[in-house]
């Protein structure tokens, strides 16, 4: 089982439309959870931290169940330039490195 | 952030030869990372690259394919050993641990890596 699994999608959706990612972990110790975002042929960065209570920055929020292992990311009012992939991020056994879902490609169109 | 660099960008190389990844961050930082992405895949950590030490490498990847030198706080290197056309891939080197940025990795550009 891989320890990071996500939609696969691809998931299209209007200019407008709200739209929600999810994920799953299989390491019931993991304590640190994020989202980044990867552009075609650029590097990730960090979107947002997850955090047990929950927490929203502008249009996206994110949420964490641990008793369920189980992260969310939702955007409101999607914006174009909210098209690109969306990888879920658990921190690993290794210190600080990071597992990484395959990714859910979102394309927002007009 | 950081400021992250990474050479070469990209290459074509032959199997059964060797290319060096070099990684420079314009701060130190604690600590540094390799992952490879393969084509339609996500992200997987190759080791993480030890200041003054031995890498510590993850299940599937050894030393000898994958030599890894952090000689001081702001560069690191990836050597992928006797390429085959498997190890075409993009090498990405991360930092954690920046002064003042808590909780965030960044990552380099990448090299993207095709093995004829």
């Amino acid at each position: 089982r891989k320890e990071v699994e996500q939609d696969p999608g691809p998931f299209n959706v209007p200019e407008g439309a709200t739209v929600a990612f999810n994920c799953t972990y299989s390491n019931s110790a993991s304590q640190s959870f994020f989202w980044y975002r990867q552009d075609c042929r650029k590097e990730p960065k960090l979107l947002m931290s997850v955090y047990s209570s929950g927490n929203e920055d502008g249009r996206f929020t994110a949420q964490l169940n641990r008793a369920s292992q189980y992260i969310s990311l939702l955007i409101r009012d999607s914006k174009l330039s909210d098209s690109a992939t969306y990888l879920c991020v658990v921190e690993g056994d290794s210190g600080y490195a990071l597992n990484f879902g395959k990714g859910t490609s979102l394309l927002v169109t007009p | 952030s950081a400021v992250i660099s990474q050479k070469p960008s990209r290459d074509i190389c032959q199997r059964g030869t060797s290319l060096t990844i070099q990684c420079q961050v314009d701060s130190q930082v604690t600590m540094m990372f390799w992952y490879r992405q393969q084509p339609g895949q996500s992200l997987t950590l190759i080791a993480t690259a030890n200041q003054g030490s031995e890498a510590t490498y993850e299940s599937g990847f050894v030393i000898d394919k994958f030599p890894i030198s952090r000689p001081n706080l702001t560069f690191s290197t990836l050597t992928v050993s006797n390429m085959s056309p498997e190890d075409s891939s993009i090498y990405l080197c991360s930092v954690f641990g920046l002064a003042g940025v808590y909780g965030e990795q960044f990552f380099g550009p990448g090299t993207r890596l095709t093995v004829l």
